[in-house]
């Protein structure tokens, strides 16, 4: 079973725009992590954020914010104001407690391709 | 901060031959490395686990005599993948962990002809 679901496939928006990229995720264990990546053209996967399951604060990082929802298993991504330099593709990724902990499981990805 | 590194970054060979890709974690000891793969305009999906000093743990459906896994130091994880054909063209990515959160390599890309 998909443990981690991102819906949209590629969103297109205008420069300036706020967009929320959807991340529902599925696990039994009580204790995970959950991450977001960017991943531009070069490959390279670039680390956004990490949020342990405990921990269900949304958070801020300058135009980048998070929310976290337990209730409906969902920790969803959003870019205020978007660049253009925001085009990538974004992964949402789960990785569960105890001897998998290091293993990821990534979701499909979402392309957003932002506008001038 | 924490670093992987994987050489190459790009590697282009004919249909047969094998390919050895070098994952190394450069600031830091990693006792267990991770492969993914990347189809294009896909996911990552996990290949394996390499573990220093034991044999991989290979995930559900991966070929464990096509990809070779090799962690023999602390720093080093390597993946060689044999008799490469067409359908092996791919990202391959590296992951691990210095203790803090897992830190991907930079990828390489592989092409198979």
């Amino acid at each position: 079973a998909q443990k981690v679901t991102q819906a949209q496939t590629e969103i297109s928006v205008v420069e300036k725009e706020d967009v929320t990229l959807d991340c529902v995720y599925e696990t039994r264990d009580t204790t995970y992590y959950l991450f977001w990546y960017k991943q531009p053209p070069s490959g390279e996967l670039v680390f956004l954020i990490r949020r342990n399951s405990f921990d269900e604060q949304n958070e801020i990082s300058g135009r980048y914010s998070w929310n976290f929802q337990k209730s409906t298993s969902s920790f969803n991504f959003t870019i205020t104001a978007s660049q253009v330099v925001d085009s990538a593709v974004y992964f949402c990724a789960l990785s569960e407690a105890g001897v998998n902990f290091n293993k990821f499981y990534f979701g499909s990805g979402t392309k957003l391709n932002v506008k001038p | 901060g924490a670093v992987v590194s994987q050489h190459p970054s790009r590697v282009i060979c004919k249909s047969g031959t094998s390919v050895k890709i070098e994952c190394r974690s450069l600031d830091f000891q990693a006792t267990t490395m991770f492969w993914y793969r990347q189809f294009p305009k896909q996911s990552l999906m996990l290949m394996a686990t390499s573990n220093e000093g034991s044999k991989a743990t290979y995930e559900q459906g991966v070929e464990k005599d096509k990809f070779l896994i090799n962690h023999a130091s602390l720093t080093l994880s390597t993946l060689t993948v044999t008799s490469a054909h067409p359908e092996d063209s791919s990202f391959y990515i590296c992951s691990a962990d210095p203790g803090l959160s897992q830190y991907f390599g930079p990828g390489t890309r592989l092409t198979v002809l």
